[in-house]
């Protein structure tokens, strides 16, 4: 079965210092991960995804086959980054898609 | 584009009762997905649809049903409703299957008394 831990339930960090965002996968097969973010009074929406080895508003997530992580990270935060943010792991063979979410991290960036 | 659109925005509804939320995709999006986030948890998968055949399933009791139409938008049915049903009922549409972004609605606060 697969699953998504993300340890910390909230992180606070103050502006321009470095953030990690922790998430572990469990998954025997080659996996497809996300990263989900939830700003104040806003809808979900995608922040970035392994494959397309982008960096969006500074953040970077490197998938770690070794270690099953898939962390995000951003050298300097800045206070419109404080917002949740979910990991997420996507199974999808024939007719059996799955997705399923860390139950995410609330991150604080102070002033 | 107003984007994934659910409704309705909130509901109440008593325990044995049964409920249908509604979702329109995004246009040109030919998948949809429904999830169940309660507090303090991610969404947990539930369905996804997709060319209106049900493509995935979640660890969800028979009592959880949906259906996707012509036009692509998706109805999720839930019958003898729970006190442990009450929870945010999160929509999401993608163009295809696999490896593509999910585009979230607001979802359908669901209250059971």
């Amino acid at each position: 079965a697969q699953r998504v831990t993300q340890p910390e339930k909230l992180l606070s960090v103050f502006k321009g210092a470095p953030v990690e965002l922790k998430c572990n996968y469990s998954y025997s097969g080659s996996p497809e991960l996300f990263w989900y973010v939830q700003y104040s009074r806003q809808r979900l929406q995608l922040l970035l995804r392994h494959i397309s080895r982008e960096s969006i508003k500074g953040f970077t997530a490197d998938l770690n086959k070794g270690e099953t992580s898939f962390h995000l990270k951003k050298p300097f935060a800045q206070e419109e980054d404080s917002a949740m943010y979910y990991c997420a792991l996507e199974f999808s063979g024939g007719s059996n898609y799955k997705l399923t979410f860390g139950k995410g991290t609330l991150l604080t960036v102070n002033p | 584009d107003a984007g994934v659109t659910q409704s309705p925005t909130h509901l109440i509804k008593t325990r044995g009762q049964h409920v249908t939320l509604r979702c329109s995709p995004i246009s040109g999006h030919k998948s949809v997905s429904w999830y169940q986030q309660v507090l303090g948890q991610g969404p947990q998968f539930i369905f996804q649809y997709y060319e209106k055949e049900e493509r995935g399933r979640g660890n969800f009791p028979d009592r959880f049903s949906a259906r996707q139409f012509p036009n692509y938008s998706s109805e999720l049915n839930v019958n003898a409703l729970l006190l442990g049903d009450s929870a945010l009922y999160l929509c999401a549409s993608s163009f295809g299957l696999g490896n593509q972004p999910q585009h979230f609605g607001d979802g359908t606060r669901l209250s059971i008394l």
